[in-house]
């Protein structure tokens, strides 16, 4: 089966460091993405990960370990605009590479 | 950067009555496109995938009478929610990845701006 864990709530104070954990078991692993989601919005595209390791793109970090099934998603000097739902998504090794979403993390920032 | 468009963003409809919604890759040519519903305060739910050219493949527990997904061409992806029901009331967004499946795998999806339906 298919089963995706991460926080339902996190908060975090403005200019700090948050992660955001990811356990994963799936029948196939092909990729983690991150997506973020604003209220009421589409997802759009933060990170992708399918070797071990960590991946840096500005304040956004994502790191994956393929043998723990274990993600983590780091915003590093957190902004009030960076409050939104986190997805973390597994694709799987199926004949149309579909993405499976977790139920995301809702994040809060606060002054 | 990649675009998909969805129509319309916002539909209230009539029990029983069906809606169509539309989904567009403007700048890119997309072999497969996805259908997610989203209920308030839940993630992303896979319906089904959309080929072109050839049948949808449903998740388990989508009716695929009541979701007709039509992939006429290589922009152009369409879901109608047949004989609506107020349980049907959610936010569906489509998405799509650039190119050929077979040379896509690790490309993300780009996602549509979705569409709240509201069937009353």
């Amino acid at each position: 089966g298919q089963n995706i864990d991460q926080p339902t709530e996190m908060t975090a104070t403005e200019g700090a460091i948050v992660q955001i954990n990811c356990t994963y078991q799936t029948s196939g692993f092909n990729g983690l993405f991150w997506y973020q989601q604003h209220a009421g919005e589409a997802p759009t595209f933060l990170s992708y990960n399918v070797l071990d390791g960590l991946e840096e793109k500005g304040r956004f970090s994502s790191f994956l370990s393929r043998s723990k099934g274990y993600s983590y998603l780091l915003l590093k000097e957190l902004q009030m605009k960076d409050s939104a739902s986190y997805l973390c998504a597994v694709r799987g090794t199926g004949g149309y590479n579909k993405l499976i979403f977790g139920a995301g993390t809702r994040l809060a920032v606060h002054p | 950067g990649a675009v998909v468009s969805q129509h319309p963003s916002r539909v209230i409809c009539k029990s029983g009555t069906s809606v169509k919604i539309e989904c567009r890759s403007l700048d890119f040519q997309a072999t497969t496109m996805f259908w997610y519903r989203q209920f308030p305060k839940q993630s992303l739910m896979l319906m089904a995938t959309s080929n072109e050219g050839s049948k949808a493949t449903y998740e388990q527990g989508v009716e695929k009478d009541k979701f007709l997904i039509n992939h006429a061409s290589l922009t152009l992806s369409t879901l109608t929610v047949t004989s609506a029901h107020p349980e049907d009331s959610s936010f569906y967004i489509c998405s799509a990845r650039e190119g050929p499946r077979s040379s896509s795998y690790n490309s993300p999806l780009h996602f549509g701006n979705g569409t709240r339906l509201t069937v009353t």
